[in-house]
């Protein structure tokens, strides 16, 4: 079974920062969480990953709590090719993936 | 960078021959790579994982004399999907273990198989 659970959709207007969360409270200490989306009918698309500090790049940030048990992916202007199902993974030396059921976000214009 | 391509990206066949997915890394070498299935409106769920040089690991309920995976270099494997039945018909996803890039699994676009 998936480690994570998220919602199963969202909604976000064009032009606005999209905040999808994730839930992992069993997360254990040497395991990462790794973000991807999904666009019909393709292969998923890697975002972003982390293990306990905030992380930037030119698609996204991952902001993960102290904790560690729940993150939460920025798109910070989100466009409508950013329409897609969004996976939150947690995984650890294996990297083997176990896909929960994702977000499917939905950008209106 | 970090690109995986799948050949072929659609088959159509008649039950009970075989079909055969290649997944290869353009870029990078991938000591492991990973072989998916997607049916419609549902997530992708892991069948097996393949490591090059030794026998792949299948996940519990994926049969393994059924889906036959080799992989037999740093940048191929191999998908045969045996005896292939209309219950086959799904859409068909590898990845690719960049080890020594960035940890991470990078995904091919994916093989649609429809078994007629």
């Amino acid at each position: 079974d998936a480690k994570t659970t998220q919602p199963p959709s969202m909604d976000c207007a064009e032009g606005r920062a999209a905040n999808l969360p994730c839930n992992h409270s069993t997360i254990s200490g040497n395991e990462y969480v790794y973000w991807y989306r999904q666009i019909h009918s393709q292969g998923p698309q890697y975002i972003i990953h982390g293990l306990k500090n905030n992380e930037t790049n030119e698609m996204a940030s991952l902001i993960i709590t102290e904790d560690r048990k729940s993150s939460t992916l920025i798109l910070p202007h989100a466009t409508l090719r950013d329409t897609a199902v969004y996976y939150c993974i947690v995984t650890s030396g294996t990297y083997k993936y176990i896909f929960g059921t994702g977000t499917r976000l939905k950008v209106l214009a | 960078g970090a690109v995986v391509s799948q050949h072929p990206s659609r088959v159509i066949c008649k039950s009970g021959t075989s079909v055969k997915i290649e997944c290869r890394s353009l870029d990078f070498q991938a000591t492991t790579m990973f072989w998916y299935r997607q049916f419609p409106k549902q997530s992708l769920m892991l069948m097996a994982t393949s490591n090059e040089g030794s026998k792949a690991t299948y996940e519990q309920g994926v049969e393994k004399d059924k889906f036959l995976i080799n992989h037999a270099s740093l940048t191929l494997s191999t998908l045969t999907v045996t005896s292939a039945h209309p219950e086959d018909s799904s859409f068909y996803i590898c990845s690719a273990f960049a080890e020594l890039r960035t940890d991470t699994q990078y995904f091919g676009p994916g093989t649609r198989l429809t078994v007629l």
